[in-house]
């Protein structure tokens, strides 16, 4: 049983630049999730897939978008890029619409200068 | 949205029981209550999880009263790797999308 892989490990963009974040999802799961963790606070978290379809989105704007493909993995598209995205961003999988426990990622690391 | 509250940092030596405590005063009727470890620069790794009184596994143990307005992980004899940040989510199972994620404990053991 594979874990939850996210690539790339690290990333560096302009300002204004467009970003692809991709995570595959841990064997068996059909939802994924995804984070946004700024230096010394909690994840803060994005939105959700489930089945290819989003369920669940949190305070971020339009900018940010995702898509699920038929094998449950996952992107994670941020456009218009802005300093303030710099952070690391958390890919979590989960069985059954992320019913009990989430599986995360090591992440990505991104950078805005 | 059930809010969380949990000490900043903690300290305590290897081969002692730390708790952390969390308080939940608002958990709604269906919520969970689930523990989160991360290491720096890894993503969070689930510990346990509860909904009232005791759970227990062969990592940690979570203590629930019956009013299920706070909530203690337990975890024994700690080792230098222990060494982590811990966060205390509450929510009904499914909703990731309205768990809400403080800046969790940061926990610190010394040898």
């Amino acid at each position: 049983e594979t874990g939850v892989t996210q690539s790339p490990t690290h990333l560096i963009k302009t300002r204004g630049q467009q970003v692809t974040l991709r995570c595959s999802s841990q064997s068996g799961h059909n939802t994924v999730s995804w984070y946004q963790q700024a230096l010394g606070q909690g994840p803060q978290f994005i939105f959700q897939y489930y089945r290819e379809e989003e369920n669940g989105r949190g305070n971020f704007p339009p900018r940010f978008s995702g898509l699920q493909f038929p094998n449950y993995s996952s992107e994670l598209n941020v456009n218009a890029l802005e300093l303030d995205d710099s952070a690391l961003y958390l890919c979590a999988s989960s069985g059954d619409r992320g019913l009990y426990e989430q599986y995360f990622g090591p992440g990505t690391r991104l950078t805005v200068t | 949205l059930a809010k969380t509250t949990q000490p900043i940092s903690m300290d305590s030596y290897e081969g002692q029981e730390v708790n952390i405590t969390c308080s939940h005063n608002n958990i709604a009727t269906n919520d969970y209550i689930t523990w989160y470890q991360q290491f720096p620069s890894q993503g969070p790794r689930f510990i346990i999880q509860g909904y009232k009184t005791k759970v227990t596994n062969e990592v940690a143990s979570l203590f629930i009263p019956a009013d299920r307005k706070s909530s203690t992980l337990s975890l024994p004899r700690v080792s230098l790797s222990d060494t982590a940040v811990y966060y205390c989510l509450v929510g009904e199972p499914g909703s990731n999308y309205q768990l809400i994620w403080g800046a969790g404990t940061k926990l610190i053991i010394k040898p």
